[in-house]
């Protein structure tokens, strides 16, 4: 267990819907990243957060979006899904910003 | 062209044998680069870190290698065991920056 939490594992959704995806890092983490990715593709970058501030941007689509809260948990909102943003989503934490990072388990996104 | 290529993209290997993946960047300067193991459908763990003035470091049964002039780095897995089979993901991260460069990883299937 890496210490980090992203729900929910799994959601089925439709094309045109939006959907946010949670994530928690690991206590006293004040870096998160996020990535994508698709079927046998490699991680692709989306979007870090430290410490409640946006620091590095990545291939996202702006349909996406990120946020970091005050408790340091961050959310991924997807909106005007497509069937290709079907992927597995992976939030990952650092204590800073040149730290190991941790991986979440995912969370399987499917489009239908 | 990717600034972290893997190779070789796949590799299949029996119980108990030896195994070297590779990793070539061109990401400059550099700052450091990682090991990652991912299982199916499973988030990343760490297997090891080394920075540019580091050239070998060793977790069990998985030594990594750095030559920072060469721009290279392997992975070397010995005694392989079923438990191996993975996708092993390079990563480096340039002096100075949040993100992180992902290679596109090398499936390892380990056969009894």
């Amino acid at each position: 267990d890496s210490g980090v939490t992203q729900t929910p594992k799994h959601l089925i959704t439709a094309t045109g819907q939006r959907v946010t995806l949670r994530c928690s890092p690991r206590s006293g983490d004040l870096s998160v990243y996020w990535y994508q990715q698709s079927l046998d593709q490699g991680l692709q970058f989306l979007i870090q957060y430290y410490n409640g501030e946006e620091r590095a941007k990545g291939n996202i689509l702006e349909r996406f979006s990120a946020q970091q809260f005050p408790d340091l948990h961050s959310e991924l909102n997807l909106s005007s899904l497509e069937l290709g943003d079907s992927a597995l989503y992976f939030c990952a934490s650092s204590v800073g910003q040149v730290d190991e990072a941790f991986f979440g388990q995912g969370t399987r996104l499917t489009v239908v | 062209k990717n600034q972290v290529e893997q190779s070789p993209q796949s590799l299949i290997i029996l119980e108990g044998k030896n195994c070297t993946l590779q990793c070539n960047y061109t990401v400059s300067p550099f700052s450091n680069l990682r090991w990652y193991k991912q299982d199916t459908g499973r988030g990343p763990v760490s297997l090891t870190i080394m920075t540019f003035s580091e050239n070998t470091k060793s977790n069990g049964r998985y030594t990594a290698t750095l030559d920072a002039d060469t721009k290279q780095s392997s992975l070397h897995i010995t005694a392989s065991q079923l438990s191996d089979s993975a996708s092993y993901i390079c990563v480096v991260r340039g002096y100075n920056t949040d993100k992180l460069i992902f290679g596109t990883g090398t499936r390892l299937q380990v056969f009894p």
